[in-house]
């Protein structure tokens, strides 16, 4: 069965800081992977997706994402946070049905 | 519309009662999902529809929960005698094709308390 775990609950990181939040996904066969960001009082927001290719994927907003097959990861990471990163981020995977982590919040200090 | 919308945004319910969640989704995505937010946790499928059929309902928690989209567009979640355990967060998406690569537009959810 197809499963994410999100081994990081909450994150504080100063502004400017870089980022990284793990993500570890179980899957019987070449997973879509995905990470969606989510504001208070806003609607999932997808940053990137990955399925094939480059193990390297690019999102908006300057995340980027790196699949490691032999890890089963797909770590999220910005070289340098802005405090409008403050939010909720979950790394999903699957295809219609898909599953999500448990979400990892970010706390950005000044 | 300009995204997918969801009412009502808030839904307070009396253990027992039945509710109904309405979904917008965007103008011309074939497919719509629905999704279940506890607390805390990330969403957790329900339910597809491709156009108005549903393909796949797997996710829902129990035969209290039914959901539809008769034309292929506006779409309903019924959650009947509500219980204290159905009390989340209920998300909506749309895809433009019905692709398993495409990118889910997500609603800002109905909070469904139940009392």
């Amino acid at each position: 069965a197809q499963s994410v775990t999100q081994p990081d609950i909450h994150i504080t990181v100063s502004e400017g800081a870089s980022l990284e939040l793990r993500c570890n996904y179980s899957y019987g066969a070449t997973p879509y992977l995905f990470w969606y960001v989510q504001s208070p009082g806003q609607g999932l927001q997808l940053l990137l997706k990955y399925f094939s290719g480059d193990t390297l994927v690019q999102g908006i907003k300057g995340f980027e994402a790196e699949f490691k097959r032999s890890q089963s990861s797909f770590n999220l990471r910005k070289p340098s946070v802005h405090w409008s990163d403050a939010a909720e981020y979950f790394c999903a995977v699957g295809a219609r049905d898909m599953r999500f982590g448990a979400g990892t919040r970010l706390t950005v200090k000044p | 519309g300009a995204g997918v919308s969801q009412s009502p945004r808030y839904k307070v319910a009396k253990r027992g009662q039945d509710v109904a969640l309405r979904c917008d989704p965007i103008s011309g995505h074939v497919s719509l999902f629905w999704y279940q937010q506890a607390l805390g946790q990330g969403p957790e499928f329900l339910t597809y529809f491709q156009n108005e059929a549903q393909l796949d309902k797997s996710g829902l928690p129990s035969d209290r929960f039914f959901a539809e989209r008769p034309e292929g567009s506006v779409s309903t979640l019924k959650i009947q005698r509500t219980q204290q355990e159905d009390s989340a967060v209920y998300l909506c998406a749309s895809s433009f094709t019905s692709g398993p690569f495409n990118e889910q537009f997500f609603g800002p959810g109905t909070r469904l308390t139940v009392l």
